[in-house]
């Protein structure tokens, strides 16, 4: 069965803060990808990174970077000098290579004050 | 470019009735997926719409179903309303390559609210 787990429930921060949010999944499939999502309170779901299983690179886009380790099932997502524009409920998300089922799992709140 | 688009944004009904909702995919998209996120979850997948057919489904009754247009539009049917069916529900549009799909972006959501 597949599992994605977001242990952190919420975190508050206060803006220029560097903050980690963490991911752990469970596949048996040996090709998966990996997603994150974010959610500010408008309900949309935007787009951030998608990874596949074979690309244990990480990836930086600006303040965003993204930690996969298979070895030990993460994919953690790190925001460097947070920004009060950056509070939204982040999602990570699981699909097997040969399905467009996303997995969710329950979120982080990240809140940023000023 | 137009993103995803779904309508209506909020809509209330009673137990037992029905209601339809409504998604425009990104533009050159083909496939449409479905979600429903409940309060404080994350958002679990219906069913997903490709070339007018249901492709994939998730674990939910049949009073759930759906439709796909030629444009590529899809609708969501939900049947028999219960209270539990209070949700956000959210349409994904992606584009088709082989056997599987490229990343889902998601549309803004229709609350949909059962009393």
């Amino acid at each position: 069965a597949q599992k994605v787990t977001q242990a952190q429930t919420e975190i508050s921060v206060v803006e220029k803060e560097d903050v980690t949010l963490d991911c752990v999944y469970e596949t048996r499939d040996t090709t998966y990808y990996l997603f994150w999502y974010k959610q500010p309170p408008s309900g949309e779901l935007v787009f951030l990174i998608r990874r596949n299983s074979f690309d244990e690179q990480n990836e930086i886009s600006g303040r965003y970077s993204w930690n996969f380790q298979k070895s030990t099932s993460s994919f953690n997502f790190t925001i460097t000098a947070s920004q009060v524009v950056d509070s939204a409920v982040y999602f990570c998300a699981l699909s097997a290579y040969n399905t467009d089922k996303l997995i969710f799992g329950t979120g982080t709140r990240l809140q940023v004050f000023p | 470019d137009a993103g995803v688009t779904q309508s209506p944004t909020h809509l209330i009904k009673t137990r037992g009735q029905q209601v339809t909702l409504r998604c425009s995919p990104k533009s050159g998209h083909d496939t449409v997926s479905w979600y429903q996120q409940a309060l404080g979850q994350g958002p679990q997948f219906i069913f997903q719409y490709y070339e007018e057919e249901e492709r994939q489904r998730g674990n939910f009754p049949d009073r759930f179903s759906g439709h796909q247009f030629p444009n590529y539009s899809s609708e969501l049917n939900v049947n028999a309303l219960l209270l539990g069916d209070s949700a956000l529900y959210l349409c994904a549009s992606s584009y088709r390559q082989g056997t599987s799909t490229d990343t889902q972006y998601f549309g803004p959501g229709t609350r949909l609210t059962v009393l």
